[in-house]
């Protein structure tokens, strides 16, 4: 099955900087790599999401690049705010047959420090 | 603005008692996962259902939990008898699925304390 490994597990930059962090995945019939944003006891929302078939998408701050060669794919904060502290995951989804499921990693605890 | 529903919020139970979680997905929808999330796994898949039948429940201990789809609306996880090591948030989320569908929208979770 897919194995999706993220770092940094714990990310602190000062406002104002980038954050990037970065997943690897195995399974290189995956097509779909979203992202999602957890706060502090809150549910898992999602930020920004990429397509196989497409090398980058931004989305005002937030921008995520693929690499499907290196089979990586990173997201990437720019101006980080304080209210950009969350976990956040990465996931990916095979194309395999008709199975949808996505596979998460573990998680970047994301702080912007004031 | 249509969301994903779970019951209980937080739920404090003893050691062999039997737990059963809740979930409503989004009207519509006709995928359902039931995700664990804990410090050292984080996400895991427990479950998946398309159209109320399971496709895959492989993440799932089966001799102490259990999953079902009663109808379109409802979604149920089981626990019994339940274990201190089950503690976690268990999250439901649901989806359309599809290659043009893709989000999978959570639920706010049930937070399982086994004591």
């Amino acid at each position: 099955g897919e194995n999706v490994e993220q770092h940094p597990s714990t990310l602190s930059v000062q406002e104002g900087d980038s954050a990037v962090i970065k997943c690897t995945y195995s399974d290189s019939a995956s097509n779909y790599f979203p992202w999602y944003k957890q706060e502090l006891g809150k549910r898992p929302q999602l930020i920004i999401d990429i397509r196989s078939n497409v090398g980058e998408k931004k989305d005002q701050r937030i921008a995520v690049t693929l690499n499907k060669t290196a089979k990586h794919f990173s997201l990437h904060i720019t101006e980080t705010q304080p209210e950009d502290s969350a976990v956040y995951f990465c996931a990916a989804r095979s194309s395999g047959g008709s199975n949808y499921k996505l596979t998460f990693g573990k998680g970047t605890l994301l702080t912007v420090n004031p | 603005d249509a969301r994903v529903t779970q019951t209980p919020r937080d739920k404090v139970t003893e050691m062999g008692q039997e737990v059963t979680m809740r979930c409503q997905p989004i009207l519509g929808h006709n995928t359902v996962f039931w995700y664990r999330q804990t410090m050292m796994q984080g996400l895991e898949l427990l479950a998946y259902f398309r159209n109320r039948a399971p496709l895959d429940d492989s993440g799932m201990p089966k001799d102490r939990f259990s999953a079902e789809m009663p109808d379109a609306t409802l979604a149920t996880l089981k626990i019994q008898p339940s274990e201190p090591r089950d503690s976690a948030v268990y999250f439901c989320a649901s989806g359309l699925e599809g290659e043009k569908y893709n989000e999978q929208f959570f639920g706010p979770g049930t937070r399982l304390t086994v004591l």
